[in-house]
């Protein structure tokens, strides 16, 4: 069975801060992965994407992701974390290419 | 551009009530059409979903029922609606064109009282 872990269900950090979040996922196909940001009351914007290709995957806002598939993971990170990063973080898996399955999603915080 | 539409963007609705949330999309044909519910403190959880005209499939059995009239239209309704139905319903498409993504709306927030 395909499934998405996103570890942590809150994080926080300093402005200027370095942010990771987590996601392994667990799949017997290739997968396509996605990493959605959502803001209080609005839909899910995507952020990145990895189908094929290189595995280090740049998005929008300044966020990477690198896909290894040796520890099936899809971690995101940012260098330095703004404020207006404050927002919800869906990690999402595709094995058919037509259905997505979520993480549980990650709180960001950003601290002044 | 392609771009997707959901409305209405706030409703507030009785038990028992009828419901009907309305989803089209603009600047692509033959999209792939989704339904999801996020309920509070919750994650998404998938609905229905369409790949053409009248079809529907559906993944969880509940209430609600959904329908495509047409090619970027898809219609999330129920007969009577339940306290459980609350939360923010969000629609998303995948374009003919990049089938592995998904875009979403700007969704529903509905609240049953």
């Amino acid at each position: 069975a395909q499934s998405v872990t996103q570890l942590g269900s809150h994080v926080s950090v300093s402005e200027g801060a370095l942010v990771l979040l987590r996601c392994n996922y667990s799949s017997s196909v290739p997968p396509y992965l996605f990493w959605y940001v959502q803001y209080p009351n609005q839909g899910l914007q995507l952020l990145l994407k990895y189908t094929t290709g290189a595995t280090l995957v740049k998005g929008i806002n300044g966020f990477e992701a690198e896909f290894k598939k040796s520890e099936t993971s899809f971690h995101l990170t940012k260098p330095s974390a703004h404020m207006s990063d404050a927002a919800e973080y869906f990690c999402a898996f595709s094995g058919s290419a037509r259905q997505l399955t979520f993480g549980s999603g990650t709180q960001l915080t950003v601290l002044p | 551009s392609q771009t997707i539409h959901q409305w209405p963007a706030t409703l507030v609705q009785p038990v028992g009530s009828p419901l009907s949330l309305e989803c089209t999309v603009e600047g692509t044909s033959n999209p792939n059409l989704y339904w999801y519910r996020q309920a509070a403190g919750r994650g998404l959880q998938l609905l229905f979903y369409s790949v053409g005209i009248g079809q529907i499939s559906s993944e969880v059995p509940q209430n609600l029922s959904a329908s495509r009239p047409q090619d970027r239209q898809f219609i999330l309704s129920s007969k009577k609606l339940l306290l459980s139905d609350s939360g923010f319903y969000l629609c998303a498409y995948q374009p003919a064109l990049l089938r592995e993504t998904q875009y979403f709306g700007p969704g529903t927030r509905l609240l049953v009282l």
